[in-house]
């Protein structure tokens, strides 16, 4: 079946620096895409969202891509905190129901 | 709003025992989700309601388990009976609008541990 997945399992940064999260779909009928934060001992936390029709979408500190041509999705972090460190998930939404499909997550670890 | 509320926050069982999680949703939120998480399979959708009404059941994994929404403000998932592979962490979430419009609200989970 068709899922959401997550190249790497884990990303480590030096505090302040720049992070990007990547993540591939293969539904192609995905149109709604989110990535959600989960803090150990949290349930996840919603960052912020795009739709098919933008390829870019800039919240504070934070910007997603959206390739619809090769299907991927990255969240890219600016000067990033150790506040930061946690687990990342992207997920998916075709429109159809109200079913978000995550992916496995990936975390990120910030060195001080 | 205190958030989504979700009872208990930790549960060790053993096998054959009936479990019961309870989560109340944000007020004035129309949608209630369950998920479950575990390190080999991720989030993994079970149900979700829309005004109490069960919309989604095709990620309940068998007969044993079970979701009720007799309100508003309150929800259930029951698993009866219990097993070792039911060891996981339970979400529920609430949304004003479903999962095509706008963000989950999740709670901090039920952590299920089945002897």
């Amino acid at each position: 079946g068709e899922s959401v997945g997550l190249h790497l399992p884990t990303l480590s940064v030096q505090e302040g620096d720049n992070s990007i999260i990547n993540c591939a779909y293969s539904n192609s009928a995905s149109d709604y895409f989110i990535w959600y934060k989960q803090e150990s001992g949290k349930g996840p936390q919603f960052i912020i969202d795009i739709r098919s029709n933008m390829d870019k979408r800039q919240g504070q500190r934070v910007t997603v891509l959206l390739n619809k041509t090769v299907k991927h999705l990255s969240l890219q972090i600016a000067a990033t905190q150790p506040g930061d460190s946690a687990v990342y998930f992207c997920a998916e939404n075709t429109g159809a129901n109200s079913k978000l499909t995550f992916g496995k997550g990936i975390t990120l670890s910030v060195r001080p | 709003d205190a958030g989504v509320i979700q009872s208990p926050r930790h549960e060790v069982t053993e096998m054959g025992q009936e479990v019961t999680l309870r989560c109340k949703p944000i007020s004035g939120h129309d949608y209630l989700f369950w998920y479950r998480q575990t390190m080999m399979r991720g989030l993994e959708l079970l149900i979700y309601f829309n005004n109490n009404v069960p919309i989604d059941d095709s990620g309940m994994p068998e007969d044993r388990f079970s979701a009720k929404m007799p309100n508003a403000s309150f929800s259930t998932l029951k698993i009866q009976p219990s097993e070792p592979r039911d060891s996981a962490v339970y979400f529920c979430a609430s949304s004003f609008r479903g999962g095509d419009t706008g963000e989950l609200f999740f709670g901090e989970g039920s952590r299920l541990t089945v002897l």
